[in-house]
């Protein structure tokens, strides 16, 4: 079934590096533009940066503008989030959501990984 | 401005009508979605381009927009309906998204 999966969470030091991955399958991963989307625990969903269908574009929130970069490869279906510079403020669920371009909305979720940042 | 805003908290009476609105000056040049969050699961869209709602998602859900306020409703909100809830949209350049603080609904 349509499917995202999400892999690399962990605990890392403060200033450390970390890189998230999300599998997508069964849809036309090529096709859609990808986000990743955080939440802190006991905390609301922040959105956290946009790639476009083809990779041409992308955007992030100001609080990880810098540090973070979100890339594709369309080939392996994979959405990547490399998170540089890591703070404790970053610690939360990461959840990478396909944007439908029809609904202009995300209509697809995967569960999460869980990185944690802390000394 | 990027915000938007909801109420922290809600509580409807098991069967009675509840609104939870969103507030935010990009509404008013941008369609929310909404999403049903319960605990340790992912967001689920009930409802998009501010009044459609997804196959699958009970009828008794529906979204409307006037201004700068977006709202969701539950016409006889039921037990499986208490959960947090998060509206979305874009910021005024359109390319950055933002979401709600979200509004988490007892169904007492």
């Amino acid at each position: 079934q349509v499917q995202l999966v999400e892999s690399g969470g962990g605990v890392v030091q403060p200033g450390r590096s970390l890189r998230l991955s999300c599998a997508a399958s069964e849809f036309t991963f090529s096709s859609y533009d990808m986000h990743w989307v955080r939440q802190a625990p006991g905390k609301g969903l922040e959105w956290v940066a946009v790639i476009w269908s083809d990779g041409s574009n992308k955007y992030y929130a100001d609080s990880v503008k810098g540090r973070f970069t979100i890339s594709r490869d369309n080939s392996k279906n994979t959405l990547y989030l490399q998170m540089n510079s890591l703070r404790a403020e970053d610690t939360a669920v990461y959840s990478c959501a396909r944007r439908s371009g029809r609904l202009d909305a995300f209509d697809i979720w995967g569960q999460g990984t869980m990185v944690t940042v802390s000394s | 401005s990027s915000e938007l805003t909801q109420d922290p908290a809600v509580s409807v009476a098991l069967g009675q009508t509840v609104r939870i609105t969103c507030q935010g000056d990009s509404l008013r040049g941008y369609y929310a979605s909404w999403y049903q969050q319960k605990p340790g699961q992912a967001p689920v869209l009930v409802i998009y381009d501010k009044t459609n709602r997804p196959s699958g998602i009970p009828d008794r859900f529906s979204g409307s927009s006037s201004g700068n306020t977006a709202s969701l409703t539950i016409t006889g909100a039921q037990a499986e309906d208490e959960a947090d809830y998060y509206c979305n949209s874009r910021d005024s350049s359109g390319n950055h998204l933002v979401f709600g603080g979200g509004t988490k609904l007892t169904v007492l």
